[in-house]
């Protein structure tokens, strides 16, 4: 079946304390993004990958960073969460057209991950 | 970026009943989709609409590109249709950040029996 996977689905954690949400997709999509869900905000993105090894900042990157160096895999990491990030967090894929940009596909979603940090 | 503003913030409609959601954007649309969310959290592409109207089942939307808006239409609304309506635009495509997708706030939805 494809999709996304995120993990963990629900995290509590304390201030500090470095975690990692990971993210797989199973379709060979070369675009790959972060994003946080607040009340009120909608969704923000905080990174976005064109393909590996080329990752680059959304709208709200601070306190985050991400990798990929696997097509499937875009992990995204708080190295010390804050109170701030406490959030629903959607990893999302999709292909990218040939123009050259992902607007044009599809994007497929993970479940989300619903983070606590204490 | 661009801006997105979606309307109305919130719906009440009756099982039955049509409504119509709108996203008006502050630059040119190219790449906008249209989304829902269920009320468990699981987010569902329902259009890609950069230009002209799509149907699908009781849903469909308009894309204005000129006018910088779309339009999403629920007509017959069913209690399956509650949760929230998102638009969303890839801003950046004349530029290098061209990954960069930009959500409205969104349009809470729900359908009473």
């Amino acid at each position: 079946e494809a999709q996304v996977t995120q993990n963990p689905r629900y995290l509590i954690t304390v201030t500090g304390k470095k975690l990692t949400v990971t993210c797989s997709q199973n379709m060979n999509h070369e675009y790959m993004s972060w994003y946080r869900q607040d009340p009120g905000l909608g969704l923000r993105q905080i990174y976005y990958s064109m393909n590996v090894e080329v990752t680059d900042k959304g709208d709200v990157p601070e306190g985050y960073k991400v990798s990929r160096k696997e097509k499937r895999n875009f992990p995204l990491i708080l190295e010390s969460p804050s109170p701030n990030q406490t959030s629903l967090y959607f990893c999302a894929s999709s292909l990218i057209q040939g123009q050259g940009f992902p607007g044009a596909n599809v994007l497929t979603f993970g479940a989300g991950s619903r983070l606590t940090v204490l | 970026g661009i801006q997105v503003e979606q309307s109305p913030p919130d719906l009440i409609l009756q099982e039955g009943a049509n409504s119509t959601l709108r996203c008006n954007f502050s630059d040119s649309v190219n790449n906008l989709q249209w989304f829902h969310q269920n009320p468990w959290g699981q987010l569902i592409n329902l259009f890609y609409i950069p230009s002209g109207t799509k149907q699908n089942g009781r849903l469909s939307a308009t894309t204005v590109a000129t006018e910088r808006y779309s339009l999403l239409y629920i007509s017959s609304s069913q209690t399956t249709d509650s949760g929230v309506y998102f638009c969303a635009e890839f801003s950046g495509v004349t530029t290098d950040s061209w990954g960069k997708l930009q959500f409205g706030a969104g349009t809470q939805v729900v359908v009473t029996p």
